[in-house]
């Protein structure tokens, strides 16, 4: 069966400070993968999206960066960290167009 | 482009009473429909989804869903809710041409299931 593993859980940091979450896929090949943020009351924003090693989409201008090194880890980024970065990340999976498989998030309190 | 609107944030309800969520959607072409929740400090779960045949489908642990295309809704109800139904629900829409990219979120509704 497939899983995905995303850490770490929480996490606090000063602001100017960088940043590194990284989320892993077993059970599948070649995913899509995705990291979202989630504000209070405002649902889903989508970051980036890969459909493949190297292959990155991002969905709004920000202060992050996305990576796939290998083909079922993503890695999310940051060289300076801004308050404005503070909320919950969630990565997730899907093959082709079916459904999304959710981490359990990185909830980041930037200080 | 599309749209989701979940038309109540917080809907505290009494254990064991009926439960509606409702959620609209506007889009230029045919989508897909999907609920997630999201139980507190979690990733989102699906719970059900609609892709085509019959426009009511139902999850496991007794949630349903009807797929209302003329009037754009798919509200999600329950019969007689738990307390274990207390989190965070989420409609979602996504193209029916396209990839999950495309998928849209509702701001969610906050289900708080009181004893």
């Amino acid at each position: 069966s497939q899983t995905i593993h995303q850490w770490p859980a929480t996490l606090v940091q000063p602001v100017g400070s960088p940043l590194s979450l990284e989320c892993t896929v077993e059970g599948t090949s070649n995913p899509n993968l995705y990291w979202y943020r989630q504000a209070a009351g405002r649902g889903l924003q989508l970051l980036f999206y890969s459909v493949g090693i190297g292959q990155i989409s991002s969905e709004v201008p920000q202060n992050l960066s996305a990576s796939r090194p290998q083909d079922r880890q993503f890695i999310l980024s940051s060289k300076k960290l801004l308050l404005s970065d503070s909320g919950f990340y969630l990565c997730a999976w899907s093959v082709s167009q079916g459904t999304l498989h959710f981490g359990n998030g990185t909830r980041l309190t930037v200080t | 482009a599309q749209s989701v609107t979940q038309l109540d944030s917080q809907v505290p309800v009494f254990e064991e009473a009926p439960v509606e969520l409702r959620c609209n959607y506007s889009s230029s072409v045919s989508v897909y429909l999907f609920w997630y929740v999201q139980y507190p400090n979690q990733g989102l779960q699906l719970l059900l989804k609609y892709l085509s045949g019959s426009t009511l489908v139902k999850s496991i642990n007794g949630f349903e869903a009807e797929f209302n295309k003329s009037q754009t809704s798919f509200h999600l109800r329950k019969p007689s809710v738990h307390i274990s139904d207390t989190a965070e629900y989420f409609c979602a829409v996504s193209p029916i041409i396209g990839s999950a990219r495309q998928l849209t979120f509702g701001s969610g509704t906050q289900l708080t299931v009181l004893p």
